[in-house]
């Protein structure tokens, strides 16, 4: 069983800080996408990520893929409370055109206060 | 456009009943998904579809787990008997062909069996 571990689990912190969160695997994945879940509803997809060393900009969230494709990171930017949420990786393997059975990590939980 | 569309969302059941779960996914995708999610255990993939076939049923926890897809726009998962650890969110997530890794999730219906 593949797993993907995130850190940190919890993140408290008020608006204006910046702050990074972890996904680490022993796994190569094919892709690897970033979701943001808030309280009552369903993981809502953020980000991509395919090639090794890949940076994306969402705005104020940077996601970079590990140069192995083995790990990534999210970074945010002067947080603000619409950011909080629980942040979720998911890994993917096998070809990007037939790849589809994805696997989760353990999650982030962030809280950004006034 | 109309996201995924779960229902219930919310029921409350008592052990031994049968529980019906219901996913409208988004008109056009091929992939369906059916998740469960707990704080013990994360986000976990129970069973997916392509072209209305299931796919891999491997995290169908038990023989009381079962999903069917009868056509592209409709798909059911019953507990049938229910039991107070199925409680849970279970979510339904849709997706394209070729991009089968980009998961579109529904809102989600929290089943509490007592």
């Amino acid at each position: 069983t593949q797993l993907l571990e995130q850190s940190p689990q919890f993140l408290s912190i008020q608006e204006g800080e910046n702050l990074t969160v972890y996904c680490n695997s022993s796994s190569v994945f094919s892709s690897l996408q970033w979701y943001r879940q808030e309280p009552g509803e369903g993981p809502v997809l953020l980000v991509t990520v395919v090639t090794g060393g890949e940076v994306k900009k969402l705005k104020r969230l940077t996601f970079q893929f590990g140069d192995a494709r083995k790990d990534s990171s999210l970074h945010i930017t002067a947080a603000q409370p619409g950011d909080t949420g629980l942040y979720l990786c998911a890994g993917a393997w096998g070809n990007t055109g037939t790849a589809s059975k994805l696997t989760f990590g353990t999650g982030t939980r962030l809280q950004v206060t006034l | 456009d109309a996201g995924v569309i779960q229902s219930p969302r919310h029921e409350v059941t008592e052990m031994g009943q049968e529980v019906t779960l219901r996913c409208k996914p988004i008109s056009g995708h091929d992939y369906l998904f059916w998740y469960r999610q707990t704080m013990m255990r994360g986000l976990e993939l129970l069973i997916y579809f392509n072209n209305n076939v299931p796919i891999d049923d491997s995290g169908m926890p038990e023989d009381r787990f079962s999903a069917k897809m009868p056509n592209a726009s409709f798909s059911t998962l019953k507990i049938q008997p229910s039991e107070p650890r199925d409680s849970a969110v279970y979510f339904c997530a849709s997706s394209h062909r070729g991009l089968a890794y980009e998961q579109y999730f529904g809102p989600g219906t929290r089943l509490t069996v007592t």
